[in-house]
């Protein structure tokens, strides 16, 4: 059964740190991996998504890279910002018993102190 | 283009009473999944329904019921609402099956 695990559950950093946040999966057999990040009370928003065949996914300050054979993605987020301040969430999707599914992790709470 | 509409925002039901919460997804995409997000549980599977039919079904008792229209537009129903319901249920819509997925705001259910 595939399991989706964020480590840490939250973070707080101050402005202007690198920073990764962490994501593993238990099976490899996945058809790809998104990045969401989410505000309190609102819906999430697509960050990032890499297919399987890839290792690595850019947008902006953002970075994301996925190592299929060891169950680990990674979001890099450049120079934090307050406004950086938010749940992320990874999520995945596979092919199993004759469908696609996701899987969400419970996510990284991140703050980002001025 | 635009993205993922849910309709309403926001809910406030009695136990026993019956909601329905609409979800229309971004021009062109024939996928559409529900979620249930508690602070407890976490963002938790609802359903999927790709082409008018569900594809997908999570551990939800069969209170919950979806359909999905022509137009790939979805519906979600909850029937004898509980207070263990209140919740904030997302709609996400994908080109297709496995695809990425583009979640709409929300629809915020309060059950007293």
């Amino acid at each position: 059964k595939q399991e989706v695990t964020q480590i840490p559950a939250a973070l707080s950093v101050p402005e202007g740190e690198n920073l990764v946040l962490n994501c593993s999966f238990t099976d490899s057999a996945i058809y790809n991996l998104q990045w969401f990040r989410q505000d309190p009370g609102k819906g999430l928003t697509s960050l990032l998504l890499i297919q399987s065949s890839q290792r690595e996914q850019t947008s902006g300050r953002l970075n994301a890279s996925l190592d299929k054979s060891s169950g680990r993605s990674t979001l890099y987020i450049a120079a934090s910002q307050p406004g950086d301040s938010a749940t992320y969430l990874c999520a995945v999707s596979l092919w199993t018993s004759g469908t696609y599914k996701y899987i969400f992790g419970t996510g990284t709470r991140l703050k980002v102190l001025a | 283009k635009a993205g993922v509409t849910q309709t309403p925002r926001y809910l406030i039901k009695t136990r026993g009473q019956q909601v329905t919460l609409s979800c229309s997804p971004i021009s062109g995409h024939r996928s559409v999944s529900w979620y249930q997000q508690t602070p407890g549980q976490g963002l938790q599977f609802l359903f999927e329904y790709f082409s008018e039919t569900q594809r997908n079904k999570g551990n939800f008792p069969g209170r919950f019921s979806g359909r999905q229209f022509s137009n790939s537009r979805s519906e979600m129903n909850v029937s004898t609402l509980e207070l263990g319901d209140s919740a904030l249920y997302l709609c996400a819509s994908s080109y297709g099956q496995g695809n990425e997925q583009f979640f709409g705001p929300g629809t915020r259910l309060t059950v007293l």
